[in-house]
């Protein structure tokens, strides 16, 4: 079966650019979404088709691609942002989620 | 304004059945495809199955021999079937909708989810 791979953790301090991380094979062949949640809360998606910004998202949020691993970039980094993140893709009709990676806003 | 809103016991014994409902409010249930994913506590997300109009069904294949998803068009609701659950089964479940029913996409709507535990 398909499986994506997240740091568990990322760090970053307030105003920096946090950079989450999904590798997948032939990952560059599919179109990769990513969610945050919020303890308590359901997932919302900030990117779908690899660098898709759905509205009411911050422009912060942006999302590429390249070989087997995409990335979630997160600019100028607040306190608001600190959540769990998931990268999801689709493996033929499965729907495949990473292991999720918690961002910490130091 | 779109919901959905999941409903169903929220405790189920071992080896009996977990069966939840979405219901669908402020846009036809069609033709999307129609999610459930679950949460186990303190765990990532894990997607269980999706259903297309009533005939197009796809499952985890982790879970397919106990999975059953079902739609009702005129309830605007689509349900989840889970057999012999057992406490690994805990969870929160979520419904969820995918961008279009074109081609596989991110989830853009989800519901609040429901905390399922199994226990005797």
């Amino acid at each position: 079966s398909y499986e994506l791979t997240q740091p568990p953790s990322v760090s970053v301090s307030p105003g920096q650019t946090a950079r989450i991380t999904c590798s997948g094979d032939r990952l560059g062949d599919k179109d990769v979404s990513w969610y945050h949640q919020r303890p308590g809360q359901s997932p919302v998606v900030v990117i779908h088709q690899n660098n898709q910004r759905p509205s009411g998202i911050s422009e912060r949020f942006s999302g590429s691609t390249s070989g087997n691993t995409a990335t979630l970039i997160i600019s100028g980094t607040q306190a608001m942002d600190e959540a769990d993140f998931y990268c999801q893709v689709w493996d033929i009709n499965v729907a495949v989620f990473g292991g999720g990676t918690k961002l910490t806003v130091l | 304004q779109v919901q959905l809103q999941e409903s169903g016991p929220g405790l189920v014994k071992p080896s009996e059945t977990l069966s939840l409902t979405c219901t669908v409010s402020g846009i036809s249930i069609n033709p999307y495809y129609w999610s459930w994913i679950r949460q186990a506590p303190g765990k990532g997300l894990e997607w269980i199955g999706y259903i297309y109009y009533t005939v197009s069904t796809s499952y985890n294949p982790s879970l397919k021999s106990r999975v059953t998803i079902s739609l009702d068009m005129p309830k605007n609701q689509f349900s989840l079937t889970l057999t012999s659950v057992t406490a690994a089964d805990t969870a929160i479940y979520f419904c969820a909708r995918e961008y279009t029913g074109n081609y596989h996409d991110g989830f853009d709507l989800w519901g609040q989810g429901t905390l399922v535990t199994v226990s005797s």
